[in-house]
């Protein structure tokens, strides 16, 4: 199963509204998590079962969609959120990321 | 506190072979599906491989199927990772990480631990 992520890079301001999209290239239902990862650390999850918020993550954090559009909302954005975001899929015999987004300070 | 601490990763030459291990603590490890995953110094994420509590099932990704190994020994809370007949298209940060499934009958899951990742370089 592919995954296609857009944008690649996203520019955005603290307090803005920001969308990443992910595309699964057949239906995985809601099998799918959002990671985010910042430079020379490991991926931190946020979001799993497509819009189940992992315990700590901030409410500013949304997912929705299911089978094979997705979607990544960070509501008003904070310094610390400026980092690259991966969608991964889960539904089958092997598991698979986006390319990923790179959401830098405009 | 789950944490996970990967070792073994290192300089190889095209055609040789790695161990990777990754020590588990702060969590039952025989309750949990583990996995491996792999990313290119400045690209994106990989799912390499994965394996059932007990060890009785495996799963690999298409470009390392037949070539690693995955295994784990639950008396001492480690996963391991025998890479053979390494490639230069091999060389990656290998992250170890804790799975979570979604039903009994699942054979992949979210990742919602990791470890901080051991760089391995295959080059000659």
């Amino acid at each position: 199963i592919q995954m296609t992520q857009s944008p690649s890079t996203l520019s955005a301001s603290v307090g803005d509204r920001v969308t990443i999209t992910c595309r699964a290239s057949q239906n995985i239902k809601t099998w799918l998590a959002w990671y985010q990862q910042k430079p020379g650390k490991a991926p931190k999850l946020l979001i799993y079962k497509a819009s189940t918020l992992e315990s700590g993550v901030p409410s500013r954090f949304n997912g929705s969609g299911s089978g094979t559009e997705f979607i990544l909302t960070i509501d008003s954005l904070q310094p610390d959120d400026f980092a690259t975001y991966y969608c991964q899929q889960y539904d089958l015999y092997w598991s698979s990321f986006g390319q990923g987004t790179e959401l830098e300070i405009k | 506190e789950v944490q996970l601490e990967e070792s073994g990763g290192g300089l190889v030459q095209p055609g040789g072979s790695l161990r990777l291990s990754c020590v588990a603590s702060g969590f039952t490890f025989s309750n949990y599906w583990m996995s491996w995953v792999r990313q290119v110094p400045g690209k994106g994420l990989e799912w390499v491989a994965n394996m059932k509590q007990d060890g009785s099932e495996t799963y690999y990704a298409d470009p390392v199927r037949g070539r690693f190994t995955i295994s784990r020994d639950n008396a001492k809370n480690s996963l391991n990772l025998q890479m053979s007949s390494l490639r230069v298209e091999d060389t990656a940060v290998y992250y170890c990480a804790r799975e979570v499934l979604p039903n009994p009958w699942s054979t992949m899951g979210y990742l919602d631990s990791w470890g901080q990742g051991t760089l391995v370089t295959v080059s000659s």
